[in-house]
């Protein structure tokens, strides 16, 4: 099972700050087979970001994503109100699928 | 509208059985990869079952093998998770989403669907 770390457990930033969160992987991730998911209190997650770097439908260009192999970055170049969430990186490239444990972006 | 709705979630004590139903539509639903993830309050996400588009493949997460059954009828847009001998830490939100493979990303998910297991 491949395990995912994310650091840090909580981001206190501001809005129109730059906000970096990492996810390591405690093996190689095949294909950059890594995903980023937003969770807002009482709503389902929404994928931001697939094969590390590459955009969802609809997500705005202040979302991006780098990393391959182990390590794997999501920055949101400047916080809008609404980036203030739950981000989970996945890995999807092989069973069991897993999720990190997430990182709480809040306001300062 | 592309649509994922999860239902049958309810309060069940422990050793039980439950089946949860996740409903499709606005897409071809017998293209698709289903997943189950569920989320315990107040904690993060557990990925627990998937299936193939054609129901040939199936994997699931140590925690549930042998306890769920993950299972489709594409005749109803439908998806199944046959839950049977229930424990509390089982508590949580159930979220149907699919992936256009097994391996994808989830790109659209259900509102849930609540399981509470309780005495």
């Amino acid at each position: 099972e491949i395990v995912l770390t994310q650091s840090p457990g909580t981001l206190s930033l501001s809005p129109g700050e730059r906000a970096t969160l990492s996810c390591r992987a405690s093996q190689s991730i095949s294909s950059s087979y890594l995903a980023w998911y937003q969770q807002k209190p009482g709503q389902a997650p929404r994928l931001l970001l697939y094969g590390a770097s590459s955009r969802a439908t609809g997500i705005p260009d202040r979302f991006s994503g780098s990393g391959s192999g182990t390590d794997f970055t999501l920055t949101i170049s400047r916080l809008e109100p609404e980036d203030f969430a739950v981000y989970y990186c996945q890995q999807y490239g092989s069973s069991p699928w897993t999720f990190g444990q997430g990182t709480k972006v809040e306001i300062k | 509208q592309v649509q994922l709705v999860e239902s049958g979630g309810s309060v069940v004590q422990p050793g039980r059985s439950l089946r949860l139903s996740c409903a499709a539509s606005g897409f071809t639903f017998s293209s698709f990869a289903i997943h189950w993830v569920r989320q315990a309050p107040g904690e993060g996400l557990e990925w627990v079952a998937v299936i193939s588009y054609d129901g040939n493949n199936k994997y699931y997460a140590d925690s549930v093998r042998g306890r769920f059954t993950i299972s489709r009828d594409n005749s109803k847009n439908t998806l199944y998770l046959q839950m049977n001998s229930l424990r509390a830490e089982d508590t949580a939100v159930y979220y149907c989403t699919r992936g256009v493979r097994t391996r994808a990303p989830f790109d659209i998910w259900g509102q849930g669907t609540m399981v509470t297991v309780s005495s």
